[in-house]
């Protein structure tokens, strides 16, 4: 069963970066018919989808948060992370990663969560 | 962006009573929706992929329908540990889109 842990910093100041990282045991980050992907989840906006990375680098983000996200893959230590500059209060919430399964037929759904980290962002 | 409606926002219910739940979509995304349960303080989990195909162990209680624009998830029979928040989601086309949820709560 994969399973999938967010971590990193829970208060970050407005205008510096938030960088989280999402360690996957019980399966290969490798794994091409997976995408690893980013949600959040804040009281004013549900749940929004960040943005994804395919094993092979090839990364897709929302455009809600106009070119501030990157992320990246670390095949050697089965991890992927996430980049969120010039953050603000509007940042604040909840930070999943997921496992995004691709099946044959082309659907796609988060099969794997990880268990949440809390982000605020406050000066 | 494709926007997902749910309806209702909430609602109430005792355990044993048939509830649905409606996503509809504002273009037509096949069949490219899914179906998540929240409980407070954790992460959603998935129910339903492909609108209506359930994931392995889930109860067969939940019954996910709908294609194009509209969709549902049916409890034929709500038990305690279905009270929580539900949320559909499309994969059509990015970016992914979640619904605003549905809050299920005991009578």
């Amino acid at each position: 069963q994969v399973q999938l842990q967010e971590s990193g910093p829970g208060l970050l100041k407005p205008s510096q970066t938030l960088s989280l990282t999402c360690t996957v045991s019980g399966g290969s980050i490798r794994s091409d018919d997976n995408y690893w992907s980013w949600i959040r989840q804040s009281a004013g906006k549900g749940l929004e989808w960040i943005g994804r990375i395919h094993p092979s680098g090839s990364a897709t983000y929302n455009p809600s948060l106009k070119n501030r996200v990157s992320t990246s893959v670390d095949t050697s230590n089965n991890q992927f992370s996430l980049r969120v500059s010039s953050v603000t209060a509007a940042d604040t919430g909840v930070y999943y990663c997921a496992r995004e399964r691709i099946t044959v037929a082309g659907h796609e759904f988060f099969q794997n969560w990880g268990q949440g980290t809390l982000v605020i962002v406050s000066a | 962006d494709i926007q997902m409606t749910q309806s209702p926002s909430s609602l109430s219910a005792s355990v044993g009573d048939r509830v649905t739940i409606s996503c509809r979509s504002s273009q037509r995304i096949s069949s490219y929706l899914n179906w998540y349960q929240q409980k407070p303080g954790k992460a959603p989990k998935l129910l339903m992929f492909a609108a209506s195909s359930p994931l392995s162990g889930v109860p067969s209680r939940f019954r996910g329908s709908g294609s194009g624009t509209d969709f549902s998830l049916t409890i034929s029979s709500l038990q305690a540990e279905d009270f929580a928040t539900y949320y559909c989601q499309q994969s059509h086309s990015v970016p992914l889109t979640f619904g605003g949820g549905t809050k299920v709560e005991i009578k």
